[in-house]
C-alpha cells in the first residue's frame, strides 16, 4: 500500500464550479498534511496546510481532514482557468520529511 | 517568506559527464535539505536527505556513489550527478525546511531540468 494515495484524475471542471480532490494516507500517526499546486514544468507551491480534524478555509480553498478515516481533501470553489494544475497531497509522517501522493491534474474549462 | 534558490534551472550534458546542482536557502538556515526527482507525469520521489555537517541519508534504491550530496554550510546543499546517463534525465527539486516556521516551513527550489544526451 502506498503511503499517500490520491484520486487519479484527471479532473475537468467548468469555470466557476467546485473541484474536489481526495487523498488517503496509511500512517495513522501522521500529524501534518499539505496540499501543493504544481504547474507544468515548475516546482510545487504550498497552498494549504492542515493539522486538526475538520475544515480549514483560505480564500477559495478549503481543506478537510478526518484522521479517523485517514482522509484529507481539498475543495476549490469558483474554479478559475488559473487553477489548472496538478495538485499534490503531502503527509508528514515523522516530523521531518514529506511523503507525496501521485497528484491529481485539474483542468478548468473556460 | 522563506526562499530557496536552485541553480541551474536547466542543463544539458553529455553522457558520462557530471553535473552539479546547487540549492541555497536565502533568508534562513537549513540544517536539513531534501532532494527529489520527478519524472514526467509522476510525483516527487525523495532521493535523499541532506544533513549539514554530516553524511546524507539516501532512500532505498538511490545510488549514493552516483548522486553525491554535500551540505557544507547551513545555507547550501549540492547534488552532483556523476557519470550521467540518459536515464538520469529528470526534473530535480530541492526543498528546505525553515525551522522557524514549524511543520509548515517546507519551501521548494525552482527545480533543475536535466537532460543527458
Amino acid at each position: 500500500q502506498k503511503e499517500v494515495e490520491q484520486n487519479s484524475g484527471p479532473l475537468s471542471v467548468p469555470e466557476g464550479a467546485i473541484a474536489s480532490l481526495n487523498c488517503t494516507y496509511s500512517d495513522r500517526g501522521s500529524q501534518s498534511f499539505f496540499w501543493y499546486r504544481q504547474y507544468s514544468g515548475k516546482s510545487p507551491e504550498l497552498i494549504m496546510s492542515i493539522y486538526s480534524n475538520g475544515d480549514k478555509e483560505d480564500g477559495r480553498f478549503t481543506a478537510q481532514l478526518n484522521k479517523a478515516s485517514q482522509y484529507v481533501s481539498l475543495l476549490i470553489r469558483d474554479s478559475q482557468p488559473s487553477d489548472s494544475a496538478t495538485y499534490l497531497c503531502a503527509v508528514n509522517p515523522n516530523d521531518y520529511k514529506l511523503s507525496f501522493g501521485a497528484g491529481t491534474t485539474v483542468t478548468v474549462r473556460a | 517568506g522563506a526562499v530557496v534558490s536552485q541553480h541551474p534551472s536547466r542543463v544539458i550534458c553529455k553522457s558520462g559527464t557530471s553535473v552539479k546542482i546547487e540549492c541555497r536557502s536565502l533568508d534562513f538556515q537549513a540544517t536539513t535539505m531534501f532532494w527529489y526527482r520527478q519524472f514526467p507525469k509522476q510525483s516527487l520521489m525523495l532521493m535523499a536527505t541532506s544533513n549539514e555537517g554530516s553524511k546524507a541519508t539516501y532512500e532505498q534504491g538511490v545510488e549514493k556513489d552516483k548522486f553525491l550530496i554535500n551540505h557544507a554550510s547551513l545555507t547550501l546543499s549540492t547534488l552532483t550527478v556523476t557519470s550521467a546517463h540518459p536515464e538520469d534525465s529528470s526534473f530535480y527539486i530541492c526543498s528546505a525546511r525553515d525551522q522557524g516556521q514549524g511543520v509548515s516551513g517546507y519551501t521548494f527550489g525552482s527545480g533543475t531540468r536535466l537532460t543527458v544526451v
